[in-house]
């Protein structure tokens, strides 16, 4: 059965502190990593999909990186606006998603 | 511009009573999912079709019933027999590798 485990649950950072959130998995074919941004009362949105070991994608103030077991998603000099909860799945080629729990982050200024 | 809605943004439902949640999308994605989340968690996978006239259980399929007679349609029913339905509802299409597009959600809360 396919795990992701998401640490930590809540980050309570000051503005221009940079950190990580951890995405640990296991699955038991590895097609594809999703990183996506949650807001509250909406939907989740589209992030990062990383696909094999080494690769590494950015997007403004964030830098997803994938290793066989785990995947960071780096903040760098987070804003307020940088404040969601941010979510990682797995896709075992059979076109599902398994979720992890989340990791709320709160930025403050 | 291509997306899913979903409708309605809110939704109260009296006990012993079946609701319909809607969900729509004119992305041209085969696969159709629905999600459960409960404060401060995870989703959870209700029900997935992968295809029109095809659909399968996810994990916490009891107490709820979906259809496929459309590409572009993926309605959820919330019955009677899901004892504690307050939660916020996500409909999602997925064409690989593109991943998930997520809907708006629905809130549902029990009254």
């Amino acid at each position: 059965e396919d795990q992701v485990t998401q640490s930590p649950e809540a980050l309570r950072l000051q503005e221009g502190e940079s950190s990580s959130l951890n995405c640990s998995y296991t699955v038991s074919g590895l097609r594809g990593l999703f990183w996506y941004r949650q807001d509250p009362g909406k939907g989740p949105e589209f992030l990062f999909t990383l696909y094999s070991a080494g690769e590494e994608k950015e997007k403004e103030r964030l830098k997803a990186t994938l290793t066989k077991k785990e995947s960071f998603l780096h903040i760098t000099a987070p804003k307020p606006e940088d404040s969601a909860t941010y979510l990682c799945a797995v896709d075992n080629a059979g076109n599902m998603l398994t979720f992890g729990g989340g990791t709320r982050l709160m930025v403050k200024p | 511009d291509g997306g899913i809605t979903q409708s309605p943004k809110y939704l109260f439902r009296k006990e012993g009573q079946n609701v319909t949640l809607s969900c729509e999308q004119n992305l041209n994605h085969d696969a159709m999912y629905w999600y459960r989340q409960d404060p401060g968690q995870g989703l959870r996978l209700i029900y997935y079709s992968q295809i029109v006239n095809d659909f399968q259980k996810g994990d916490i399929a009891e107490g709820y019933s979906v259809s496929r007679e459309k590409k572009e349609s993926f309605p959820l029913t919330v019955t009677s027999a899901q004892k504690n339905p307050t939660a916020f509802y996500l409909c999602a299409s997925s064409i690989w590798p593109t991943g998930y597009t997520f809907g708006s959600g629905t809130r549902l809360t029990v009254v």
